[in-house]
């Protein structure tokens, strides 16, 4: 089955500058890979997806960007601000209605 | 307001007790997914159904049993087999055909 590496697991920056979270897949039938963001005793929730037909979606300041022939996904916080410190989930699934598998996890703390 | 609710939030099980966890969703969506998730980890899939009265299990069923009587209820029974049922317990839905995971609030199961 599908295998998600995701890297850092913790990540702390500065108020203003740039977060970058990467995740490798394993299964080239993969073909959609959503981002997650999870606070504090709360359910994770969509903060943006891309499919394998796109190379780059851009939402504000958060953007993705996936390599299909390195199997390798990354999301990019801009501009950061306290209230993006939360943890960030990445998962991919080769097929619709099919599993998500997810990465690990990487707890990012923006410091002010 | 559309969306899914779990309770109860803080449930404790005794030794040798079957539990249940509830899960409601008023999205009309057709799948209905529950995950468990430990720190430090990534979401581990439990069961899923994608259609009423039927249902898959998922990486880690053991010690759990699901029903799915109506589109809207997904509940989990955490019986007296699993052994180590400490945990965080999200439900999740999608609409048939795409591929957004929309998660409840969770449930913290702990172990008196």
């Amino acid at each position: 089955g599908e295998n998600v590496e995701q890297h850092p697991s913790t990540l702390s920056v500065q108020e203003g500058d740039s977060a970058v979270i990467k995740c490798t897949y394993s299964d080239s039938a993969s073909n959609y890979f959503p981002w997650y963001k999870q606070e504090l005793g709360k359910g994770p929730q969509l903060i943006i997806d891309i499919r394998s037909n796109v190379g780059e979606k851009k939402d504000q300041r958060i953007a993705v960007t996936l390599n299909k022939t390195a199997k390798h996904f990354s999301l990019h916080i801009t501009e950061t601000q306290p209230e993006d410190s939360a943890v960030y989930f990445c998962a991919a699934t080769p097929n619709t209605g099919n599993q998500f598998y997810f990465g690990t996890g990487t707890s990012l703390t923006v410091i002010p | 307001d559309g969306g899914i609710t779990q309770s109860p939030k803080y449930l404790f099980r005794k030794e040798g007790q079957n539990v249940t966890l509830s899960c409601e969703q008023n999205l009309n969506h057709d799948a209905m997914y529950w995950y468990r998730q430990d720190p430090g980890q990534g979401l581990r899939l439990i069961y899923y159904s994608q259609i009423v009265n039927d249902f898959q299990k998922g990486d880690i069923a053991e010690g759990y049993s699901v029903s799915r009587e109506k589109k809207e209820s997904f509940p989990l029974t955490v019986t007296s087999a699993q052994k180590n049922p400490t945990a965080f317990y999200l439900c999740a839905s999608s609409p048939q055909g795409y591929e957004k995971l929309f998660f409840g609030s969770g449930t913290q199961l702990s172990v008196l």
